[in-house]
């Protein structure tokens, strides 16, 4: 069975430093991993995801998320928080194989805080 | 915005009330779905619907009724609902093929409350 886990349920950062927000998942045969963001009243905005290919995945606003498949982690991280990245973090995966399922599993969203 | 509108944006309903969502994607997609958003709880899956046929219907109570007239519209009617259900429902699509590799663009929810 396919399954998600994001273990902390908020984050807190300070502006200007580094954020990881952690994502280990768990699916027969390969991947496919996302990452959405939810700010307040709003529905889920995608980031990112890796298919295949390298490891390191850029998208939007700054956000990155390196895939490690021998720790089955897709951490996502940003180099440098602004306090507008202030929202509620998904992970999600996905088998690639479509005989597995198919269906998109979420995590239970990491809440981010980034202080002035 | 994503593309992808639903309304009403906030429903109050009492628990012998019939009500509709609606949600609606410009984006061209073939596959729609719902989604149930609860406080402190990961997003569950409630139906799928791929080319106007429904895919997948995730043990959902019969007191939540999907329709989908065509591949841009879908619909969640409801009646004699429990104020459990009370929650944010999201509409989402995206374009299916077999890698499932393509990510869903969700709309902005609507805000359930049942009394």
């Amino acid at each position: 069975a396919q399954s998600v886990a994001q273990p902390e349920d908020q984050v807190n950062v300070a502006e200007g430093n580094p954020l990881t927000v952690k994502c280990t998942y768990s699916v027969s045969g390969n991947p496919y991993l996302f990452w959405y963001v939810q700010y307040p009243n709003r529905g889920l905005q995608f980031l990112l995801k890796y298919i295949t290919g390298d490891n390191l995945v850029k998208g939007s606003y700054g956000f990155e998320a390196e895939f490690n498949k021998s720790q089955t982690s897709f951490h996502l991280k940003k180099p440098s928080a602004l306090v507008s990245d202030s929202a509620l973090y998904f992970c999600a995966v996905r088998a690639a194989s479509y005989n597995q399922g198919g269906k998109l599993i979420f995590g239970q969203g990491t809440e981010l805080s980034v202080k002035p | 915005e994503t593309g992808v509108t639903q309304t009403p944006r906030h429903l109050v309903m009492g628990m012998t009330n019939k009500k509709s969502l609606k949600c609606e994607q410009h984006l061209g997609h073939n596959a729609m779905y719902w989604y149930k958003q609860s406080a402190k709880k990961p997003l569950e899956l409630m139906f799928v619907y791929n080319f106007k046929e429904q895919t997948e219907n995730n043990s959902v109570p019969s007191r939540f009724s999907p329709e989908c007239p065509n591949s841009s519209h879908l619909f969640l009617h409801l009646h004699t609902l429990q104020p459990e259900d009370s929650a944010l429902y999201l509409c989402a699509s995206s374009q299916e093929r077999t890698s499932g590799s393509n990510e869903q663009f969700f709309g902005p929810g609507t805000r359930l409350t049942v009394l």
